[in-house]
């Protein structure tokens, strides 16, 4: 089957350390991969973009990988602060010509000051 | 300013009562889609719309029911026939689907309520 997997567990870190998410796809082929940030009783807001021929992308304090071959991009956020506290959300086209965007379950992420 | 809204931001429905949330965009977008999320779940895709008088079923549309009558909006019906409908509903827009650089926009959600 088809599956968006990210981890449903709080990633807690301290300020100051870097962020690590995961997110694994299962049965796509995506041509692009996107993350966004949701914070509580919000939509989420859209962050990067990588594509399948982009190995990482940077914007700011933010870098994302994007591993076809694993089927695998990871999202780091450096230098962290509590404000990067929030929900993160990882999405695809499955390339089916559908043309929807599919959504992995997110995974909180908690910056201790 | 340009974007995406929906009302009401809270609803309560009876059992056994459609209810309709509302859906506008400003961003002149072609694509629009409606999703549900549920307390510490993701995003699942109710139904889509790649351009006016069309749309597509999501993975959970069952209950569910839309229209794409005008670019602007997109209206999602949630009928007596759904039977858990408590839930955060959310609508984003995007340039088109299916191509790069087409990021979602999404409106700040719906949370709907059985009472």
């Amino acid at each position: 089957s088809q599956k968006i997997e990210q981890n449903s567990e709080a990633l807690n870190i301290q300020e100051g350390k870097t962020a690590t998410l995961t997110c694994n796809y299962t049965n796509y082929s995506p041509a692009y991969l996107q993350w966004y940030r949701q914070d509580p009783g919000r939509g989420p807001v859209f962050l990067l973009l990588i594509r399948e021929n982009e190995k990482e992308k940077r914007k700011e304090r933010l870098k994302v990988t994007f591993d076809t071959t694993l089927k695998q991009s990871l999202f780091h956020i450096t230098a962290s602060q509590p404000a990067d506290s929030a929900t993160y959300l990882c999405a695809l086209d499955p390339m089916d010509s559908s043309y929807k965007l599919i959504f992995g379950s997110g995974t909180r992420l908690l910056v201790r000051p | 300013d340009g974007g995406i809204t929906q009302s009401p931001k809270y609803l309560f429905r009876k059992e056994g009562q459609n209810v309709t949330l509302s859906c506008e965009q400003n961003l002149n977008h072609d694509a629009m889609y409606w999703y549900r999320q549920d307390p510490g779940q993701g995003l699942r895709l109710i139904y889509y719309s790649q351009i006016v008088n069309d749309f597509q079923k999501g993975d959970i549309a069952e209950g569910y029911s839309v229209s794409r009558e005008k670019k602007e909006s997109f209206p999602l019906t949630v009928t007596s026939a759904q039977k858990n409908p408590t839930a955060f509903y959310l609508c984003a827009s995007s340039k088109t689907g299916g191509a790069p650089n087409t990021e979602a926009f999404f409106g700040q959600g719906t949370r709907l309520t059985v009472v």
